[in-house]
């Protein structure tokens, strides 16, 4: 079993849609969670952290299930530029390999 | 400020050259991780460094790859006679490192291509 899973998708969505993505991760020792956005061709960035309350950034919401060992992403109101591939990345704590990606779970927002 | 930088930006080499890649973290940050990504591939971590403490290499694929930091910034990985499988995206990325989280930054990558 993978350390972090992700739906491949495409998750093919209208603009102005909600769209949530999920993600699950097998350590349960695992400590912090982010989301990052990767575009084509491009270096991923950090979109979010995710805390164990969850949280909100503007039409962006992370939710963290620690029973059930996943984390959740999602966007309302689907713009066109969303479209991008979106990692899940686990902390499972302190030192060597700290971070595992998923592998991705790919969006396209589409006119 | 400065991002993580990255050089050179696409490197084209020939199987059985060694290559070098280089990096440049944000200044201050501690630690500094390589990845590679495989085109339509997750990262797929390689080495990490911390502060003066041992590199973990858990994740360097073969001896043919190495890498060292001077100075506790700059970072150079060396692949030795590349081979076709070597190519890849080879991303690196710096951050402060925290109790409980590594926001992790990324230089923009460099594209390796073994012909």
């Amino acid at each position: 079993r993978k350390e972090v899973e992700q739906d491949p998708g495409p998750f093919n969505v209208p603009e102005g849609a909600t769209v949530a993505f999920n993600c699950t991760y097998s350590n349960s020792a695992s400590q912090s969670f982010f989301w990052y956005r990767q575009d084509c061709r491009k270096e991923p960035k950090l979109l979010m952290s995710v805390y164990s309350s969850g949280n909100e950034d503007g039409r962006f919401t992370a939710q963290l299930n620690r029973a059930s060992q996943y984390i959740s992403l999602l966007i309302r109101d689907s713009k066109l530029s969303d479209s991008a591939t979106y990692l899940c990345v686990v902390n499972i704590g302190t030192g060597r390999r700290a971070l595992t990606f998923g592998s991705g779970t790919r969006l396209q927002v589409q006119p | 400020g400065a991002g993580v930088s990255q050089s050179p930006s696409n490197k084209v080499t020939e199987k059985g050259k060694d290559v070098e890649l280089r990096c440049d973290p944000i200044s201050g940050h501690t630690a500094l991780y390589w990845y590679r990504q495989s085109l339509g591939q997750g990262l797929e971590f390689l080495i990490y460094f911390q502060g003066n403490s041992a590199p973990d290499k858990s994740g360097l694929p073969s001896d043919r790859f190495s890498a060292e930091r001077t100075g506790g910034s700059v970072s150079t990985l060396t692949i030795q006679r590349t081979q076709q499988e070597d190519s890849a995206v080879y991303l690196c990325a710096s951050s402060l490192a925290r109790l409980l989280g590594y926001e992790q930054y990324f230089g923009p990558g460099t594209r390796l291509t073994v012909t």
